[in-house]
């Protein structure tokens, strides 16, 4: 079973329009959350972390489910310019009494958004 | 402040030939991360160093691949043999803060093609 899975899409939506993204996780020690944008042909980048009181960034709300293990992103008044693929990250520790962390990555929501 | 720096951006070799990827990190991370990213999938971790110890290399295909941060700064990742399939996006990424709740930063990436 992968650490993180998404739905890889596409999504492809108006203008204007409100996208929700999911993503599950495995593994229930997990720590940290996170949300990355990656643009075609370019690096993922930090869209914004996931708190477990859910968090919100201008038109961005992530929220966070642990017991369902369970990550989403919803993006509101959809713009051109976020057109992109979504990926999920989790943050988990590399065992017993260490504070070390992995970084697992889902495979990414591609979302397109068309005028 | 500078970000990660990878090196060369794109590499074009014959299978069976050996390549060597370069990256340096923002300055003052500790933990570094190589990953694997094929078309259409998420980053696929390879190797995570804290320091100049490797503290997670399970998926990395130890029968060819080779990665080394001898001082603990610079690191240099090595495929020998190539095969056609390790055509990728090799990312770098670092990370400062133990505890992993922190945002990891990525380089541009280098883009192997294999023929």
């Amino acid at each position: 079973r992968k650490e993180v899975e998404q739905d890889p899409g596409p999504f492809n939506v108006p203008e204007g329009a409100t996208v929700a993204f999911n993503c599950t996780y495995s593994n229930s020690a997990s720590q940290s959350f996170f949300w990355y944008r990656q643009d075609c042909r370019k690096e993922p980048k930090l869209l914004m972390s996931v708190y477990s009181s859910g968090n919100e960034d201008g038109r961005f709300t992530a929220q966070l489910n642990r017991a369902s293990q369970y990550i989403s992103l919803l993006i509101r008044d959809s713009k051109l310019s976020d057109s992109a693929t979504y990926l999920c990250v989790v943050s988990s520790y590399q065992g017993r009494g260490s504070t070390l962390g992995r970084l697992y990555f889902g495979r990414g929501t591609q979302l397109t958004v068309w005028p | 402040e500078a970000g990660v720096a990878q090196s060369p951006r794109y590499k074009i070799i014959e299978k069976r030939q050996s390549v060597a990827f370069w990256c340096n990190p923002i300055s003052g991370h500790a933990t570094l991360y190589w990953y694997q990213q094929i078309l259409g999938q998420g980053p696929k971790l390879l190797i995570q160093f804290q320091n100049n110890g490797v503290v997670d290399d399970s998926q990395l295909p130890k029968d060819r691949f080779s990665a080394e941060r001898l001082k603990g700064v610079d690191s240099t990742l090595k495929i020998q043999p190539a095969k056609l399939e390790d055509s990728a996006v090799y990312l770098c990424a670092s990370r400062t803060g133990q505890k992993g709740t922190t945002e990891a930063f990525f380089g541009q990436g280098t883009r192997l093609t294999v023929v």
